[in-house]
């Protein structure tokens, strides 16, 4: 079975830093990896989605990397900014189309 | 513009009863999703479907049911509510399974 670990759980971080969130899981025959970002009391919302035969996807500031031989996808955020401030999660899925999800880190951007 | 829609947002139950969560997509996808988020597990997926008359059964299926009658609902029936279903409840949808997942605001349950 698919293990999804996100580490650290929460992290803070000044207004302005570039952090990265790290993502591993333990079956590398994964179809695709997907980040999600969710906002207190409601659902979440796609950022990005990296198919297995890609090493990268970039939108905005956002910047995502998978690297299927060690288990492990980083999401990049550029120049962060309070508005960042939420969980995020990420979620691989394996060829039977079955998402496992991470647990999340929740990031707090100071302004 | 498209979307996908849970209700109720909140519902409180008592054990042993019989719950249906409504999940609706206006996006005219074939895939939708169960899941549910508990503090410590993420979301761990209950039931899925790829199409009318289709369904599948997720890593945490039992005492819950699913029927997929249309394109557009997924309704999610919790046959004998337990205490240990109080949760937090997420429907998402896709067209493929190499898109990304549409998800609903989720429901709120909880089983006294």
């Amino acid at each position: 079975k698919q293990e999804v670990t996100q580490i650290p759980a929460a992290l803070s971080v000044p207004e302005g830093e570039n952090l990265v969130l790290n993502c591993s899981f333990t079956d590398s025959a994964i179809y695709n990896l997907q980040w999600f970002r969710q906002d207190p009391g409601k659902g979440l919302t796609s950022l990005l989605l990296i198919q297995s035969s890609q090493r990268e996807q970039t939108s905005g500031r956002l910047n995502a990397s998978l690297d299927k031989s060690s288990g492990r996808s980083t999401l990049y955020i550029a120049a962060s900014q309070p508005g960042d401030s939420a969980t995020y999660l990420c979620a691989a899925m394996n060829t039977g189309n079955q998402f496992y999800f991470g647990t999340g880190t929740s990031l707090t951007v100071i302004p | 513009d498209a979307e996908i829609t849970q209700s109720p947002r909140h519902k409180i139950t008592e054990t042993g009863r019989q719950v249906t969560l409504a999940c609706h997509q206006t996006w005219n996808h074939n895939n939708m999703f169960w899941y549910r988020q508990d503090l410590g597990h993420g979301l761990r997926l209950i039931h899925y479907s790829y199409g009318v008359h289709d369904t599948n059964k997720g890593e945490v299926s039992d005492g819950y049911s699913v029927s997929r009658s249309n394109t557009e609902d997924l309704p999610l029936t919790l046959e004998s509510a337990a205490s240990s279903q109080t949760s937090v409840y997420f429907c998402a949808s896709s067209e493929f399974s190499w898109e990304p997942q549409h998800f609903g605001d989720g429901t709120r349950l909880s089983i006294l």
